[in-house]
């Protein structure tokens, strides 16, 4: 199994732009994450999806949209990214049956706004 | 919104020595994950306390979960340089599967 997958690694967007970050999970979990990481900050969720058709805003939506089409699939959606959304994001998955809440992060993408 | 403070924010010790890293926080959560980080990568589960005054043990590493949920410490005996990296509790509440991060502590273990 690959796990968590994130594509792109690394993006550079001018203010403005748009872009789509990419997450895919073949472990058949039902929950799927969004995070973003910055210094002194910690992870901070942007948005979930409980199963497919279904998604929640987290603690930091604003500028960010989601769709879960698929089980697999749970791409990231910049709308017009500014200077404030570079960040460093990751995606993460969970089974649904884990009482234990643990999350299985991809690799990240690193994105910068200029 | 829960917060979920870290201390220390960094700490470089040299190897061989002990540390202590505390979480804490001012509300209840169901469970409680610690998390190591690697530069370049995701976070990695390394352990969940679910019980309050738990206490698990992974090789040189001793998780606690406090007595009324609220707070966790993670002790590290005789760390070596491979135990560097960047430290995170998590606290999750609920079914939500919502978790909420502390900051982090980076640790340097000098050799």
């Amino acid at each position: 199994n690959a796990g968590v997958t994130q594509t792109p690694k690394f993006q550079v967007l001018k203010t403005g732009q748009s872009m789509t970050l990419q997450c895919a999970q073949d472990m058949n979990h039902e929950y799927m994450s969004w995070y973003r990481q910055d210094p002194g900050m910690g992870l901070r969720l942007i948005h979930y999806s409980v199963g497919a058709g279904i998604t929640d805003q987290g603690e930091v939506p604003n500028g960010y949209n989601v769709s879960r089409s698929t089980t697999e699939d749970f791409p990231l959606r910049l709308l017009s990214a500014a200077p404030s959304q570079t960040s460093v994001y990751f995606c993460a998955s969970s089974h649904r049956g884990s009482g234990s809440h643990e999350q299985y992060f991809g690799p990240g993408t690193r994105l910068t706004v200029t | 919104t829960q917060l979920l403070e870290q201390s220390p924010q960094f700490l470089s010790i040299q190897e061989g020595e002990n540390l202590t890293v505390y979480c804490n926080s001012s509300s209840v959560f169901s469970s409680l994950q610690w998390y190591r980080q690697e530069p370049g990568e995701g976070p990695v589960l390394l352990v969940t306390v679910v019980t309050g005054g738990e206490v698990k043990k992974l090789k040189r590493l001793t998780f606690q979960f406090g007595d009324a949920r609220k707070d966790s410490s993670l002790h590290i005996t005789a760390a070596q340089p491979g135990d560097t990296g960047l430290y995170l509790c998590a606290g999750a509440t609920g079914s939500a599967r919502q978790l909420t991060f502390g900051s982090g502590t980076q640790l340097t273990v000098l050799p």
